[in-house]
């Protein structure tokens, strides 16, 4: 059965980096039929795709975030990893690891970590 | 950018049909993707490409995808249907992304 798990720091301050990690087990992140990806959900709010990447490293990223985000993914450790900089409150939110099919294009999202909350504050 | 449109909240009694609607410019052309999610819990897939179900989701749950609206219903609702619903789509606009509804609230009365 496919895990996602996330980790990294639970609070961030104002203007520093955000970054997590995600591990996956029961699967290979190198899998053609794959991306892997993060997911954001403030308090209260809904859902929202922050950026994903293929195991060769190609990336797709949220236009309204792309500028603060980058997802990288290390296949020796079956593991990808999210980098947010100059975050803010705004940020806070639950922050979800994910699978994503692949058929031509990235498709439905069928696997999800069990989410992390992050908050930013000094 | 692409814009999913959900109402905020959809009511339904025990037994009856609910539907869910999700709209967007031509959604009809792209693939429409739904998930359900309850208080404190992930997101869970519910329909993918339009109408499919993944396995473990019962057959109550169905999904069609025409023109500018696409639709998830629920047909004889339970008490554990109670939860919020997104629905997805990739928009291969020339800043290739995903993009969610804002998420509908299904209350069972």
């Amino acid at each position: 059965q496919l895990q996602l798990q996330e980790s990294g720091p639970g609070l961030v301050k104002p203007s520093e980096t955000l970054s997590l990690t995600c591990t996956v087990s029961g699967g290979s992140i190198s899998s053609s039929s794959y991306y892997w990806g993060w997911i954001r959900q403030p308090p209260g709010k809904g859902l929202e795709w922050i950026g994903n990447i293929y195991y060769s490293g190609s990336t797709y990223y949220n236009p309204s975030l792309k500028s603060r985000v980058t997802i990288s993914v290390d296949t020796s450790k079956n593991q990808f990893s999210l980098k947010l900089s100059s975050v803010t409150a705004a940020d806070t939110a639950v922050y979800y690891c994910a699978r994503q099919s692949v058929v031509v294009v990235p498709a439905a999202v069928d696997y999800w970590g069990q989410g992390t909350l992050v908050t930013v504050s000094s | 950018s692409y814009v999913l449109t959900q109402p905020p909240s959809v009511s339904v009694a025990p037994g009856k049909t609910a539907r869910i609607t999700c709209g967007g410019n031509n959604i009809g052309s792209k693939s429409v993707h739904w998930y359900q999610q309850k208080p404190g819990q992930a997101p869970v897939l519910v329909i993918y490409y339009d109408s499919d179900r993944p396995s473990g989701i019962p057959e109550r749950f169905s999904g069609s995808n025409s023109g500018n609206t696409a639709t998830l219903t629920i047909s004889r609702v339970e008490a554990g249907d109670e939860a919020d619903y997104y629905c997805q789509v990739w928009d291969s606009s020339s800043d290739p992304h995903v993009v969610f509804g804002g998420g509908t609230k299904l209350t069972v009365l």
